[in-house]
């Protein structure tokens, strides 16, 4: 069976801190990989997606960057934390070629910037 | 108008009650209809996921979609204290491809009161 690993569950950071999220996929090849954001009373936010290495499509201009060095491995990272880079972090995979069909989410990053 | 619309809630109702969540949408394009279920400082997980018009059950949760009405909801039967959650509406134009991505609603609240 698949299952999906996000670490920290819980970050506290000072503005201008570098950041280092990590996820991994177990059980499947070549997922579509995906970064979202939940903040508070704003619904999940799409940051970053990914279909393959190396290959990384982002949504919204901001101060995060994603890497995917290898197949069931994404990475979220920043240079300097924003205030505003506050939230709820959640990873997710999907089947290959079904973007859409499932999405199978971790159990997410809580983000505190300071 | 927002693209999705649910309501902020939050829902409180006592054990046993019917529970209806909504969402209303936008764009008459989209064609496939999800519900998640979070519980607190948990990812997401996919409840329900239907295609164009219709009813779909499975257990004591019902999805209906009113593509004409351009309204989905989610009937919870029996409802039960671990029914407690956060459930997020989702929605996408296409199954797959580069402009496959699910537009979520803001989720809504549910508290249910032993």
């Amino acid at each position: 069976s698949q299952t999906i690993h996000q670490w920290p569950a819980t970050l506290v950071q000072p503005v201008g801190s570098p950041l280092s999220l990590e996820c991994t996929v177990e059980g499947t090849s070549n997922p579509n990989l995906y970064w979202y954001r939940q903040a508070a009373g704003r619904g999940l936010q799409l940051l970053f997606y990914s279909v393959g290495i190396g290959q990384i499509s982002s949504e919204v201009p901001q101060n995060l960057s994603a890497s995917r060095p290898q197949d069931r491995q994404f990475i979220l990272s920043s240079k300097k934390l924003l205030l505003s880079d506050s939230g709820f972090y959640l990873c997710a995979w999907s089947v290959p070629d079904r973007q859409n069909e499932k999405l199978f989410f971790g159990s997410g990053t809580q983000l505190s910037v300071l | 108008q927002k693209e999705v619309e649910q309501d902020p809630g939050p829902l409180s109702v006592p054990e046993g009650a019917i529970v209806s969540l909504n969402c209303t949408y936008s764009n008459s394009a989209f064609q496939y209809f999800m519900w998640y279920r979070q519980y607190s400082r948990k990812g997401p997980e996919l409840l329900m996921y239907t295609y164009s018009s219709g009813n779909k059950e499975d257990g004591r949760f019902t999805a209906q979609v009113d593509k004409s009405s351009k309204y989905i909801s989610l009937f919870i039967r029996d409802s039960q204290p671990s029914d407690s959650a956060t459930y997020l509406c989702a929605m996408s134009l296409f199954y797959t491809g580069a402009n496959s991505k699910l537009t979520f609603g803001k989720g809504i609240t549910l508290s249910v009161r032993p």
